[in-house]
């Protein structure tokens, strides 16, 4: 099976420029979750979806950045303008409705690593 | 609120060395326990968890014994390899939030040299 595939891995971009991040879950899965890892500050949750509604998005760092959910097999996170103190990697993550994964099961995919000059 | 601290890394030990990477919590509800492992240039990937009090998780010769009466979770490998490099993570689901939300810690990178 396909685990959680994000697009694009690396992106390099000028500061001001609009940058978009894509995933897509595991097939069944009904939560998915954005994460943000730098040195810093670690990682990072920056909004997570169920069954397509954003529940929490309190992690995300301002107005320049938004996500969606359009459908249960893909979710973008733009951030628009970006600056240099938002690079970092981006994970998305995605977990299982079934009772039988647990809590806190979550599959992660490769991360996005976005470098804003 | 939830939180989770770790050993600060990096954790540097030649292969076949005792490992022992340390984890404490504080919750206000009944938490559940995890690790999480990222190799290089990969997402993290659950390696083994705990839900209740004294229950002890196991996965690839790595141990986490769930300790409530100390609040930890220490993972412990008794010869590590190579190919255990590795951020780990420590982490914790709180039941009592409706989003089983995920709490981690700031990682610990491991170095194993030949």
């Amino acid at each position: 099976d396909a685990g959680v595939i994000q697009s694009p891995r690396h992106e390099v971009t000028e500061m001001g420029q609009e940058v978009t991040l894509r995933c897509k879950p595991i097939s069944g899965h009904n939560s998915l979750f954005w994460y943000r890892q730098t040195m810093m500050r670690g990682l990072e949750l920056l909004i997570y979806f169920n069954n397509n509604v954003p529940i929490d998005d309190s992690g995300m760092p301002e107005d320049r950045f938004s996500a969606k959910m359009p459908n249960a097999s893909f979710s973008t996170l733009k951030i628009q303008p970006s600056e240099p103190r938002d690079s970092a990697v981006y994970f998305c993550a995605s977990r299982s409705k079934s009772p039988f994964s647990g809590p806190g099961e979550l599959f992660f995919g490769e991360g996005s690593r976005l470098t804003v000059l | 609120g939830n939180s989770v601290t770790q050993m600060e890394g990096p954790v540097t030990l030649s292969e076949e060395a005792f490992l022992t990477i340390n984890c404490t919590y504080t919750a206000t509800g009944y938490p559940s326990l995890f690790w999480y492992v990222q190799y290089p240039g990969e997402g993290l990937q659950l390696l083994l968890k705990a839900t209740k009090a004294d229950d002890k998780g196991s996965n690839k010769g790595f141990e986490a014994t769930y300790r409530k009466e100390t609040t930890s979770f220490h993972l412990e490998k008794g010869s590590v390899q190579v190919s255990d490099s590795a951020v780990y993570f420590c982490a914790l689901s709180d039941r009592n939030n409706a989003g089983n939300m995920l709490t981690f810690g700031g990682g610990t990178r491991l170095m194993v040299k030949p």
